[in-house]
């Protein structure tokens, strides 16, 4: 079955601190994985997808098979980044989305 | 990247009452979902609307509850039906893309029921 999990429901950094938002999936076949993020009053857009292996914004996440994971890092967080992110996983033709994670960065 | 709008974008419905949900999206598109987010949730999945056929319902969805049209490639709508307030939830359209499997999102449809 396609599970994703997010354990935290809420991380709160200062600004400058790293951060890092879990994410770990379960998935008999090759999931795509993608991180969602939401700003406040906006809809909920893509921040990245494991295949391109891009940063953005500063974020970077790297798939782990072994240890099924999927988790967003960044060095150093901006108040900018607080927002409503969603680890997702993309098996066949639909994607699941985890719980989220509430990230506020305090000034 | 497609652009995808939303009609209405919010209503308060009495109970028993059905609302239609409109979703435009500026583009063709093979896959259209629509999700539910109720109040502090993550996103569910209800159902895949499928161009020309019967809709896909997820686990604990089902048609009579939740019918969904899908007339042509650009457009959807999703009728939750014989409301109650546990239906209260924002619903969201979303496209996929059909080149990288990344989703479009539209901005969403606000019930609240009485």
């Amino acid at each position: 079955a396609q599970r994703v999990t997010q354990p935290e429901k809420l991380l709160s950094v200062f600004k400058g601190a790293p951060v890092e938002l879990k994410c770990n999936y379960s998935y008999s076949g090759s999931p795509e994985l993608f991180w969602y993020v939401q700003y406040s009053r906006q809809r909920l857009q893509l921040l990245l997808r494991h295949i391109s292996r891009e940063s953005i914004k500063g974020f970077t996440a790297d798939l782990n098979k072994g240890e099924t994971s999927f988790h967003l890092k960044k060095p150093f967080a901006q108040e900018e980044d607080s927002a409503m992110y969603y680890c997702a996983l993309r098996g066949g033709f639909k994607t699941i989305f985890g719980a989220g994670t509430r990230l506020f960065v305090k000034a | 990247s497609a652009v995808i709008s939303q009609k209405p974008s919010r209503d308060i419905c009495q109970r028993g009452t059905s609302l239609t949900i409109q979703c435009q999206v500026d583009s063709q598109v093979t896959m259209m979902f629509w999700y539910r987010q109720q109040p502090g949730q993550s996103l569910t999945l209800i159902a895949t609307a499928n161009q020309g056929s019967e809709a896909t319902y997820e686990s604990g969805f089902v048609i009579d509850k939740f019918p969904i049209s899908r007339p042509n490639l650009t457009f959807s709508t999703l009728t939750v039906s014989n409301m109650s307030p546990e239906d209260s939830s924002i619903y969201l359209c979303s496209v996929a893309s059909d080149r990288g499997g990344e989703q479009y999102f539209g901005p969403g449809t606000r019930l609240t029921v009485t």
